[in-house]
């Protein structure tokens, strides 16, 4: 089945500093989506990518999907505390009824 | 705003057990997903529904079954309940198509003893 590398698996950042995430795939995306889960909490829906080279922004996030539409990342510039969580991608399966692969997610902790 | 309930937020069992997961969705959502959650494993899909009646099995359906009799309810099933099934429980659903977002319950912690 389809196979995504999320790396890293955990990142440990101060407060103020930048962090990325790359999702990778050994074959092309349809799409792929991004869901933050934060402690004790469940995945919550950031954004969608669809184009090849699209580029899309929320506030300090910036999410980019590959020209080849083989990987994808997560860009938060100056991290905050409220930033803690657990970051997936969730390459679309590649049929009409909407099931995602889960990568393995990016644990972030945020030092004050 | 989607809100998707699961019907427990701990539950223990004993192994041998038959225990039943509840998850309710209110947007009258095609889809339906149960997936568990492990340390250093992400989400992994257990089994997925794309209507009343309808059921496909996900990566990991050894041991678990599912019902989905009204299209707001989906069941998940362990037949009987052993100490490598304790783990975090999510449910999810979404509009029936590709391309939508999943919107999830809190998730059940079950601990199989």
């Amino acid at each position: 089945g389809q196979q995504v590398m999320q790396i890293p698996q955990y990142q440990h950042v101060q407060e103020g500093e930048d962090f990325t995430t790359y999702c990778n795939s050994s074959t092309t995306l349809s799409n792929i989506q991004w869901y933050k889960q934060r402690p004790g909490g469940h995945p919550v829906f950031l954004i969608q990518l669809v184009k090849s080279g699209e580029v899309k922004k929320q506030k300090r996030l910036t999410f980019q999907f590959g020209e080849a539409k083989k990987n994808s990342s997560l860009h938060i510039t100056a991290t905050q505390t409220t930033d803690v969580g657990t970051y997936f991608c969730a390459p679309d399966r590649g049929s009409t009824l909407g099931r995602l692969y889960f990568g393995r997610g990016t644990q972030l902790t945020v030092w004050p | 705003d989607v809100k998707v309930t699961q019907s427990s937020r701990y539950l223990v069992k004993r192994t041998g057990e038959k225990v039943f997961l509840e998850c309710v969705q209110d947007m009258d959502h095609e889809n339906m997903f149960w997936y568990r959650q492990d340390p250093g494993l992400g989400l992994r899909l257990i089994y997925f529904s794309y209507d009343v009646k309808m059921k496909e099995k996900g990566d990991i359906p050894e041991g678990y079954s599912v019902s989905r009799e009204k299209k707001e309810r989906f069941s998940l099933i362990l037949e009987s309940a052993s100490t490598n099934q304790t783990s975090m429980y999510l449910c999810a659903s979404s509009l029936g198509s590709s391309n939508q977002p999943q919107h999830f319950g809190d998730g059940t912690r079950l601990s199989i003893l």
